[in-house]
C-alpha cells in the first residue's frame, strides 16, 4: 500500500521558471491538502480540495495554483517561481480524522 | 477556520523524564484531537488521537488528555527516550474543511 506519494522529491528551479508537483494517494480519500514548511516553522496550508473537481485557498495561496481532475491526484503548480517559494512542500490526504502525509518535496529557487 | 495555539515551541528534557505539550483551539465544534510526530526529513505521522466523547487515551508511554470546557488538549510522553526527539504538532478538527496545524514543538531528549 503506497499511501501518499509525492513527485519529485527534490528540484532546483531558476527564478521565473514554472513547475508542477504531483501528489497521488491510493486510499480513496476525498480531502487532499498542500502545505509548505519553512525552517523552524510549522505547516502552512497553501490550497486544499474536498473532492474531485474542487479546490479552495488556504492560508498562503499566492503564487500557487492547484487542480484536482482525478480523485487520487492533487497537483500544485508554480507559474513563475520566486526565491521566496524555496521550501519543503508536503501533500496530505484524509477524511475527517487522520491525515496521511507524503515524504515531501524539497524545492530550491535560485 | 480553526485558531490553534501550541506551547511550548521548544522543550528539552533529560532522558527518562516526562514531557507535556499543550494545544489550545477555538472552534467549539471540534470533535477530533490528534497529535502528529515529524522526524527529520519525513512527513508528519499520527501517533495518538482522541475524540470528544473521551477525556483521556493512553498508548504505552504516550497519552492525550482533553478538556473540552477549556478548549485544550495535551500530549504526555513518559520515560522519554532519545528516539522521542522530533517535532510534534496538534491538529484539532471541527466543522472547518481546512486542516490547521499548531505551530509545532521541537522536543529534544538529552542523554
Amino acid at each position: 500500500n503506497a499511501g501518499v506519494t509525492q513527485t519529485p522529491k527534490f528540484r532546483v528551479l531558476k527564478t521565473g521558471q514554472s513547475m508542477t508537483l504531483l501528489c497521488a494517494q491510493d486510499m480513496n480519500h476525498e480531502y487532499m491538502y498542500w502545505y509548505r514548511q519553512d525552517p523552524g516553522m510549522g505547516l502552512r496550508l497553501i490550497h486544499y480540495s474536498v473532492g474531485e473537481g474542487t479546490t479552495a485557498k488556504g492560508e498562503v495561496p499566492d503564487g500557487y495554483n492547484v487542480s484536482r481532475l482525478k480523485k487520487q491526484n492533487f497537483l500544485l503548480g508554480l507559474e513563475s517561481a520566486a526565491p521566496s517559494q524555496t521550501s519543503v512542500y508536503f501533500c496530505a490526504s484524509g477524511q475527517f480524522s487522520e491525515a496521511f502525509f507524503g515524504q515531501g518535496t524539497r524545492l530550491t529557487v535560485v | 477556520g480553526e485558531n490553534v495555539e501550541q506551547h511550548p515551541s521548544t522543550l528539552s528534557v533529560q532522558e527518562g523524564d516526562s514531557a507535556v505539550i499543550k494545544c489550545t483551539y477555538s472552534d467549539s465544534a471540534s470533535n477530533y484531537f490528534p497529535w502528529y510526530k515529524q522526524e527529520l526529513g519525513k512527513g508528519p505521522q499520527l501517533i495518538i488521537d482522541i475524540r470528544s466523547n473521551v477525556g483521556e487515551k493512553k498508548d504505552q508511554r504516550i497519552a492525550v488528555t482533553l478538556n473540552k470546557t477549556a478548549k485544550h488538549f495535551s500530549l504526555h510522553i513518559t520515560e522519554t527516550q532519545p528516539e522521542d526527539s522530533a517535532v510534534y504538532f496538534c491538529a484539532p478538527r471541527g466543522s472547518a474543511r481546512q486542516l490547521t496545524f499548531g505551530s509545532g514543538t521541537q522536543l529534544t531528549v538529552l542523554p
